[in-house]
């Protein structure tokens, strides 16, 4: 059965505390992706990757960076929290393909900064 | 303008009833077309891809207007259990993809 992993379901840090999330997939996927889900704005693109350390800007990557050293794991890291990046991160992978193909959401992690 | 606009709705019908849901979108050079579900306080999950031939599966048809631009989601006979938010995803040719803000949809006995 295919998977995504991600390492919080709850995280709960203090602005300014720089802030891992981390992302693994078990189906050996090239590209795997990190939006964020807020009321009223639906899922928007943070950062995505087609490759092993590489890495593109999505929609809103401002305060956020990403890190992919190994095929099966994508981090995503907030530099310094802050209270806007309060929201829920959903990350996902998919296979190589042109037009893109079926993503594979993980479970997401609920952040709250205070 | 949002890239791709869906009715956030609700829509709340009865079982039974026919729903449709209309998503658009604005990049001519968009490729790949799908609709996601997404239960409360869950994961999005590939619903169905929609193809520019139109795509059936059950009770669900999807449909694709390329010269509009515009996609859309039939279901049938609703149930219960159909009751989600529907995401309309909208990639572009760098596999890159884009969500509308979802449609959602309450069933009721």
């Amino acid at each position: 059965d295919v998977k995504v992993t991600q390492s919080s379901r709850y995280l709960v840090k203090r602005t300014g505390e720089k802030v891992f999330l981390e992302c693994v997939q078990d189906m050996d996927h090239e590209n795997m992706f990190w939006y964020r889900q807020d009321p009223g704005l639906g899922l928007r693109l943070i950062y995505f990757s087609y490759d092993v350390k590489m890495k593109e800007k999505g929609d809103i990557p401002e305060g956020y960076s990403v890190s992919r050293e190994k095929k099966e794991r994508f981090s995503l890291i907030l530099e310094s929290a802050s209270t806007n990046q309060t929201s829920m991160y959903l990350c996902a992978s998919s296979q190589a393909g042109q037009g893109g193909n079926e993503q594979f959401f993980g479970p997401g992690t609920r952040l709250t900064v205070l | 303008r949002k890239e791709v606009e869906q009715d956030p709705g609700p829509f709340n019908v009865p079982e039974g009833a026919t729903v449709a849901f209309n998503c658009t979108y604005s990049n001519s050079a968009s490729q790949s077309f799908f609709w996601y579900r997404q239960d409360c306080r869950k994961e999005p999950k590939l619903l169905m891809s929609v193809y520019s031939s139109g795509n059936e599966d059950g009770r669900f048809t999807a449909q694709l207007n390329r010269a509009s631009q515009y996609i859309s989601l039939l279901i049938r006979d609703s149930k219960l259990s159909d009751s989600a938010t529907y995401l309309c995803v909208v990639n572009t040719n760098a596999g890159k993809s884009t969500f509308g803000d979802g449609t959602t949809l309450t069933v009721k006995p």
